[in-house]
């Protein structure tokens, strides 16, 4: 069965540190993959998506992924977090049906 | 994009009871989704709304449960019946629009649903 996996429940990382939220996926054809973010008392929002083409693709705030076909993998980065990306990361994959499938998320703590 | 209205945004409500989610979009969609997240939890898809059809229901979620109007193109609701404290979650809207944007979803601000 399709799945999306995101592994860490919840990161802590210092303000201004790098980022890299993980995010595996078992699909069997070219998935459709997205990363959105959920912050407190808010909606979700995309961040970024990957169709095709080239694989590490850029975002909105700073944030880019890279898909990696042979690990299954499409993980988020960012260079330098800010303090206002303390929020809940979910990473989703679109299935065949038009069916968005969404991992469990993964909770980011910024520290001062 | 889209714009995407939900009412209400928080309810508590009692054992028993039902709630009806209303949805309402900015422009006209072919594709909207109702999900549900229960507490500390991801999305859960719910059912698929199409204009002019029966909803599709994810295993696990059935019709007497959660009926689902769409009317058109720019409006659905989502009912929760028979309410019991499990069902206490944040119920999203959420629509998926053109080829430009293929698969990207626009999400409502959710309804919270305390049942007591």
């Amino acid at each position: 069965a399709q799945s999306v996996t995101q592994p860490d429940i919840h990161i802590t990382v210092s303000e201004g540190a790098s980022l890299e939220l993980r995010c595996n996926y078992s699909y069997g054809a070219t998935p459709y993959l997205f990363w959105y973010v959920q912050s407190p008392g808010q909606g979700l929002q995309l961040l970024l998506k990957y169709f095709s083409g080239d694989t590490l693709v850029q975002g909105i705030k700073g944030f880019e992924a890279e898909f990696k076909r042979s690990q299954s993998s499409f993980n988020l980065r960012k260079p330098s977090v800010h303090w206002s990306d303390a929020a809940e990361y979910f990473c989703a994959v679109r299935r065949g049906g038009f069916k968005t499938i969404f991992g469990a998320g993964t909770r980011l703590f910024v520290k001062a | 994009s889209a714009v995407i209205s939900q009412k209400p945004s928080r309810d508590i409500c009692q054992r028993g009871t039902s709630l009806t989610i209303q949805c309402q979009v900015d422009s006209q969609v072919t594709m909207m989704f109702w999900y549900r997240q229960q507490p500390g939890q991801s999305l859960t898809l719910i059912a698929t709304a199409n204009q002019g059809s029966e909803a599709t229901y994810e295993s696990g979620f059935v019709i007497d449960k959660f009926p689902i109007s769409r009317p058109n193109l720019t409006f659905s609701t989502l009912t929760v019946s028979n309410l019991s404290p499990e069902d206490s979650s944040i119920y999203l809207c959420s629509v998926e629009m053109g080829f430009r944007e293929a698969g990207e979803l626009f999400f409502g601000e959710g309804s919270r649903l305390t049942v007591l």
